[in-house]
């Protein structure tokens, strides 16, 4: 089976430092994608990052990082410089390649507020 | 124009009630998706369809049926729901159901069932 955990249900973050959210996965499945979305208040899910199982190197989208350790099995965002439009919901997700359905498994998410 | 479209983006129907979501993708994509996201949940799949063929249904009840008319339109038919299936329901599109490539949200329904 495979899941998803973010330990951390809510993180304050001063304006223009940094922010790590915590991302756990577990899977069999000896090929997936890694995947992180923003979610404001107004409800859409914008895709921020990916990370495949087998990059060699870890993602990097502007402000954003994906801090991948495969062997500890963890996937954690790191935002650059927090912006007050950062305030939002962040979901962690995962899908496996063997499957081929497209089905990607959320974490239960981390909202994120950014302080001025 | 954002690339996946829902409608409407509120709804409130009683548990006797008939009533469809929509969604639509400018993206050309082949792949779209439903999701159900509950309060303090995390998101929930239902259903999968590739290329207009339903190729997953995540033991969703039977009073959600999805239609997929085309590659760019699905929609999400609801009949006597409980007041359980109240829930933020998101929309998502992708280039391909296989690969690494993202899904692209819409902005969701807020549907309230009384």
């Amino acid at each position: 089976a495979q899941k998803i955990t973010q330990t951390q249900p809510g993180m304050f973050v001063q304006e223009k430092e940094a922010v790590t959210l915590d991302c756990t996965y577990d899977t069999s499945d000896p090929s997936y994608g890694l995947f992180w979305y923003k979610q404001p208040s107004s409800g859409e899910m914008i895709f921020l990052i990916y990370q495949g199982s087998y990059d060699q190197q870890n993602a990097t989208e502007g402000r954003y990082s994906l801090n991948f350790q495969k062997a500890r099995k963890s996937a954690n965002l790191v935002i650059s410089a927090s912006q007050l439009g950062d305030s939002a919901m962040y979901f962690c997700a995962m899908r496996g390649f063997t499957s081929n359905t497209g089905k990607l498994i959320f974490g239960q998410g981390t909202t994120l507020q950014v302080k001025p | 124009e954002t690339g996946v479209t829902q409608t409407p983006r509120h709804l409130v129907m009683g548990m006797t009630n008939k009533k469809s979501l929509k969604c639509e993708q400018h993206l050309g994509h082949n792949a779209m998706y439903w999701y159900k996201q509950s309060a303090k949940k995390p998101l929930e799949l239902m259903f999968v369809y590739s290329l207009e063929e339903r190729v997953e249904n995540n033991s969703v009840p039977s009073r959600f049926s999805p239609e997929c008319p085309n590659s760019s339109h699905l929609f999400l038919h609801l009949h006597t729901l409980q007041p359980e299936d109240s829930a933020l329901y998101l929309c998502a599109s992708s280039q391909d159901r296989t690969g690494v490539y993202e899904q692209y949200f819409g902005p969701g329904t807020r549907l309230t069932v009384t």
